[in-house]
């Protein structure tokens, strides 16, 4: 089992839709969860980052964290063409001081 | 404030040969962490390093190694050079690592091994 799962896409939505992105993680005592877009070409940036359970918004970005079933998940609403990345999921391990990212689900917004 | 920085952005070696590739995290951050990055693998991390103390290390052989210095800037060694070491390779800096550790991407060192 990988330590943090994606479903790699690609995933499809229209402009103007909510696209929902997945990850599960096998280490219990994670503390800290991430989500990175990376642009073709460039390197990651960081657009969200959870720590507890619920829902995080930030403008049209919810991150959703469940602990009990080892799961997180990033919404984007109001999808835009500018969206189209991969987004990498990313947890730090139990101590924290070292990041395992997703493998990546790659993300298409038609316009 | 200025972002996190690689120096080179490119590189082209043999197969035999080192290489060092050289980060300058961002100003006040003190932890530095490496990650290689190839299209089959994805994104895996190699080390990161606090206060010139290397708190953990991913599973890579030990060609590979990394430094910090005093002032937090960081450097990362390959030796032997493979040609499945061809990679782009980045640095994330953070405060201070842990638990809240929010990680900033430099543009990345991307290596081509022939």
């Amino acid at each position: 089992q990988k330590e943090v799962e994606q479903n790699s896409g690609p995933l499809s939505v229209p402009e103007g839709a909510i696209a929902s992105l997945n990850c599960t993680y096998s280490d219990r005592g994670s503390q800290s969860f991430f989500w990175y877009r990376q642009y073709s070409g460039k390197s990651p940036e960081l657009i969200m980052s959870i720590y507890s359970n619920g829902d995080k918004e930030d403008g049209r970005f919810t991150a959703q964290l469940n602990k009990a079933s080892q799961y997180v998940s990033l919404l984007i609403r109001d999808s835009q063409p500018s969206d189209s990345a991969t987004y990498l999921c990313a947890v730090t391990n139990t101590g924290g001081f070292k990041t395992i990212f997703g493998a990546g689900t790659r993300l298409f917004v038609k316009a | 404030k200025a972002g996190v920085t690689q120096t080179p952005r490119y590189l082209i070696k043999t197969r035999g040969q080192q290489v060092t590739l050289s980060c300058s995290p961002i100003s006040g951050h003190r932890s530095v962490s490496w990650y290689q990055q190839t299209p089959g693998q994805g994104l895996q991390f190699l080390f990161e390093y606090f206060s010139e103390t290397q708190r953990n290390k991913g599973n890579f052989p030990g060609r590979f190694s990394g430094r910090q210095f005093s002032n937090s800037r960081s450097e990362m060694n390959v030796s032997t050079l493979e040609l499945g070491d061809s990679a782009l390779y980045l640095c994330a800096s953070s405060l201070v690592g842990g638990s809240n550790n929010e990680q900033f991407f430099g543009p990345g060192t991307r290596l081509t091994v022939l």
